[in-house]
């Protein structure tokens, strides 16, 4: 099984609203990767985790907070966006065992803040 | 930093035609190069990569080569079909690693005409 899973598949929010995006995978990755990507651009990166702890963190504004519960889970806390947090979230996980490489992404968040 | 750069932004070829992509990158520790393939509306997906110590690859219709000396990739599609329509991204990393980054390129938006 290769998938990556992300929920919701859209999100609509106001600049107010706190609202949550969830990723799962069970390939036993222990790296999980989230990215914004804004229509025709590649993915930027946000932030890594290895092994349940923060590695990377691309100065991200605070405004975006991720947690990482387990080797399985990872998720984003969203809290008082701006219009220009409007993007596709993509959460990816890859292997770090093994000679592994791979970076498998999941389907998405559509997220609209209004 | 890595940066990588890819050209070209667009291209448009004849159904049965090849397409070329080319990228460079400005690291050399960088050891690993996938290829994404990313339709309208989806996530990227993993098409083909290539390891620092392999200089060519190989799937079907798709081909990567690898110049490490002059640090540039490039990605082949024969006999191209209108299915293959997307933004295809190459990237570069130090794979092998739970800490890095996959850094991507700005991306080719691939159009082919029936």
């Amino acid at each position: 099984d290769t998938e990556v899973t992300q929920t919701p598949k859209h999100l609509v929010m106001g600049m107010t609203n706190k609202k949550s995006l969830k990723c799962e995978q069970h390939m036993g990755h222990r790296a999980m990767y989230w990215y914004k990507q804004k229509a025709k651009k590649p993915p930027e990166l946000m932030f890594v985790y290895s092994y349940e702890k923060l590695s990377i963190n691309e100065s991200v504004p605070s405004r975006f907070s991720p947690e990482c519960p387990n080797s399985s889970l990872l998720n984003l806390h969203l809290h008082a966006l701006q219009p220009e947090d409007s993007a596709l979230y993509l959460c990816a996980s890859r292997g770090t065992s093994g000679g592994s490489y791979e970076q498998y992404f999941g389907p998405g968040t559509r997220l609209t803040v209004t | 930093g890595e940066n990588v750069e890819q050209h070209p932004s667009t291209l448009s070829v004849q159904e049965g035609d090849s397409a070329v992509i080319k990228c460079t990158y400005s690291d050399s520790a960088s050891n690993y190069f996938p290829w994404y393939k990313q339709e309208l509306g989806k996530r990227p997906q993993l098409i083909i990569d290539i390891r620092s110590n392999v200089g060519e690859k190989k799937d079907q219709r798709i081909a990567v080569t690898l110049n490490k000396t002059a640090k540039h990739f490039s990605l082949h599609i024969t006999e191209t079909q209108p299915e293959d329509s997307a933004v295809y991204f190459c990237a570069a990393s130090k794979g092998g690693t739970s800490y890095d980054k996959v850094i991507f390129g700005p991306g080719t938006s691939l159009s082919v005409i029936p």
